[in-house]
């Protein structure tokens, strides 16, 4: 079945720091890809997607770049800052499915 | 536009008791999935409804949990007998109708703690 692996946590990095949050995918067909943050006590907002192979998706200084060769979804931002502080979840659609499976979650720290 | 609302935001039952979890969609969504979050994990789904139809239930629990999406008024999830175990953060999400489903927004989340 589709799945979606994602690095273990948590990530601790200083202010400016480069980040990557690693994400692998298994599904049949062609998913579309997301990364969703959610910050303590809060709901979950979209960062940013791609629906198709090479695309990149970038928001708010982050990016990801869907490989169809490595099935991976890895988010990326050059300088992070203490705002950034929070659970990163990786997730896909496959349409057939009606629903986004989400990976276990990345909780990032960022300090001064 | 208001994004997606839950209430209650908070929610703590006694063993045994019912839960009622409502979840109003954004503006023009007429898809509703909800997802429970189990502490220090991912979301997992639930339930996927339309408007008085349910799509997709393959994630509720067989037995005391079931939802709806009536034709006017929020969508409910029902929890009957709650145990220690239902204890999570309830997540709604809306999605325009059909063409664009993969797209979800999501709600701030119902917090159920079962004392």
């Amino acid at each position: 079945g589709n799945s979606v692996t994602q690095m273990e946590g948590p990530v601790t990095l200083s202010e400016e720091a480069f980040l990557t949050i690693n994400c692998t995918y298994t599904a049949t067909g062609y998913p579309s890809l997301f990364w969703y943050v959610q910050y303590p006590g809060e709901g979950l907002q979209l960062l940013l997607k791609a629906t198709k192979a090479d695309d990149k998706g970038s928001n708010k200084g982050f990016e990801a770049t869907y490989r169809k060769e490595t099935t991976s979804f890895h988010l990326e931002k050059g300088s992070v800052q203490v705002s950034d502080s929070a659970v990163y979840f990786c997730a896909l659609f496959s349409g057939g499915y009606n629903k986004l499976i989400f990976g276990a979650g990345t909780r990032l720290a960022v300090h001064p | 536009n208001a994004g997606v609302m839950q209430n209650p935001r908070h929610l703590v039952r006694r063993r045994g008791q019912e839960a009622r979890l409502r979840c109003s969609p954004m503006k023009g969504h007429s898809h509703v999935y909800w997802y429970r979050q189990l502490p220090e994990e991912g979301l997992k789904f639930m339930v996927y409804l339309q408007k008085e139809n349910i799509i997709d239930e393959s994630g509720m629990p067989k037995e005391r949990f079931s939802a709806e999406f009536p034709k006017e008024g929020p969508s409910i999830l029902r929890i009957q007998q709650v145990v220690r175990g239902d204890s999570a953060a309830y997540f709604c999400a809306s999605s325009p109708p059909a063409g664009s489903t993969y797209e979800q927004y999501f709600g701030p989340g119902t917090r159920l703690t079962v004392t």
